[in-house]
């Protein structure tokens, strides 16, 4: 099974500021990669597919980069509303794991 | 619009068998994929296992002894059957649509989720 390494597990980060979180994937998934936003007791939502595709309605402060086995999320310019957990999953053979999450909290 | 709904017990005693069903609306079970995710109280997200539009399925190696998916295409619905529950398996049980078309297999719609204890 492919592991994906999420960093980090936490963030205190202000309005306005920008942040990058990291998923490394056991083994080379090809840019087959989502990331996913989760606001406490809500499911989650898909913001970015295929490691750089915003979904619909993403605004475009989020951005996903990477390839082979290292990918990132940045959000630029954080607004109240980002905070929340944020967990990237991988789609290169079953099972799809999820990475461990980062939470992002207000400083 | 699109809309998943899970319906769970609630409370299950351990060593019992725990069956989850996702209804879900506009859009047909022939053509997308629909997975379970779950959620341990204060954890992160376990991705379960897949029903696609054919009807095969995909499980988490760790639990495709424990675990099955099956659907009802007329009806809409989606099943989730866990069985010889134990403590651990305590979580909240999301399922989730998958768009292969646009969206390479991630999830873009998710049902709100149901919430399972074990427990005697």
């Amino acid at each position: 099974d492919i592991q994906m390494t999420q960093s980090p597990a936490s963030l205190s980060v202000s309005v306005g500021e920008t942040v990058t979180i990291t998923c490394r994937a056991s083994e080379n998934i090809y840019s087959n990669l989502a990331w996913y936003q989760q606001k406490q007791g809500k499911s989650p939502q898909l913001l970015v597919y295929a490691a750089t595709n915003l979904a619909d309605g993403v605004p475009s402060r989020f951005s996903g980069s990477g390839s082979g086995t290292q990918y990132s999320l940045k959000i630029n310019s954080l607004q109240s509303e980002d905070f929340g957990s944020y967990y990237c999953q991988h789609f290169w053979g079953t099972p799809y794991t999820f990475g461990g999450g980062t939470k992002l909290e207000i400083k | 619009q699109v809309q998943l709904k899970e319906s769970g017990p609630g409370l299950v005693a351990p060593s019992q068998s725990l069956s989850i069903t996702c209804t879900v609306s506009g859009f047909s079970l022939t053509s997308y994929g629909v997975s379970w995710v779950r959620q341990p109280p204060g954890k992160g997200l376990e991705w379960l296992g897949v029903i696609w539009g054919d009807g095969s399925t995909n499980y988490h190696s760790a639990l495709i002894s424990r675990l099955s998916i099956s659907k009802d295409n007329s009806k809409s619905q989606v099943f989730l059957k866990l069985n010889s529950l134990q403590t651990d398996d305590t979580a909240t049980y999301y399922c989730a649509k998958e768009d292969g078309y646009r969206y390479g297999y991630a999830m873009d719609y998710w049902g709100q989720g149901t919430s399972v204890t074990v427990s005697s």
